[in-house]
């Protein structure tokens, strides 16, 4: 059964402090992985998709890295308004549907 | 005007009401996905939709059905609602699986 795990559940950081939110994930062949932005009170955004190991992807202060077991999404320089709940998804098999994780909460302070 | 629409916005219910929610989208996709969130769950998917004669089961879709009325609407009933259903109900669309989907802002669902 595919697992899709995030961590940490929630991180609090400061303007400028930059980090790193995880998605380990266990599928037998994963065709890609993805992760979106929630912000409060809407629906997911699709921020990136990535589709093999090595592959990175930038947007702003995001970047998104993929590994064979893992996906890391780097945010450089955080400012408050990057303060949301990112989620990451798995897809294994063309055609199978997403598996999401539990979402990382981060916030980040002025 | 958003792409993928829900209504009710907020619903609180009884316990043993049907109740529906309503989705429409303006994207032309023809894939369809109503789930669930819950905290610290992430989001599950209840049932999905290809086409207008398509409906699938997702992983959690006892005690729900669901109606693709036109390629832009999909609807999610729950027959007999109980308050573990109590939750955030979101709509999807999507070109295809694996491809970028569009949210809508959710149904916030209590079940008293």
């Amino acid at each position: 059964e595919d697992q899709v795990t995030q961590s940490p559940e929630a991180l609090r950081l400061q303007e400028g402090e930059s980090s790193s939110l995880n998605c380990s994930y266990t599928v037998s062949g994963l065709r890609g992985l993805f992760w979106y932005r929630q912000d409060p009170g809407k629906g997911p955004e699709f921020l990136f998709t990535l589709y093999s190991a090595g592959e990175e992807k930038e947007k702003e202060r995001l970047k998104a890295t993929l590994t064979k077991k893992e996906s890391f999404l780097h945010i450089t320089a955080p400012k408050p308004e990057d303060s949301a709940t990112y989620l990451c998804a798995v897809q294994e098999g063309a055609g199978n549907m997403l598996t999401f994780g539990g979402g990382t909460r981060l916030m980040v302070k002025p | 005007d958003a792409d993928v629409t829900q209504t009710p916005r907020n619903r609180i219910t009884k316990t043993g009401k049907r109740i529906m929610l309503e989705c429409s989208q303006t994207k032309g996709h023809d894939r369809m996905y109503w789930y669930r969130q819950d905290p610290g769950l992430g989001l599950r998917l209840i049932y999905y939709s290809f086409d207008v004669k398509d409906i699938n089961k997702g992983e959690i879709s006892d005690g729900y059905s669901v109606s693709r009325q036109a390629q832009a609407k999909f609807s999610l009933s729950l027959e007999s609602a109980i308050p573990n259903q109590t939750a955030l109900y979101f709509c999807a669309t999507s070109d295809f699986v694996g491809g970028e989907a569009f949210f809508g802002q959710g149904t916030r669902l209590t079940v008293v």
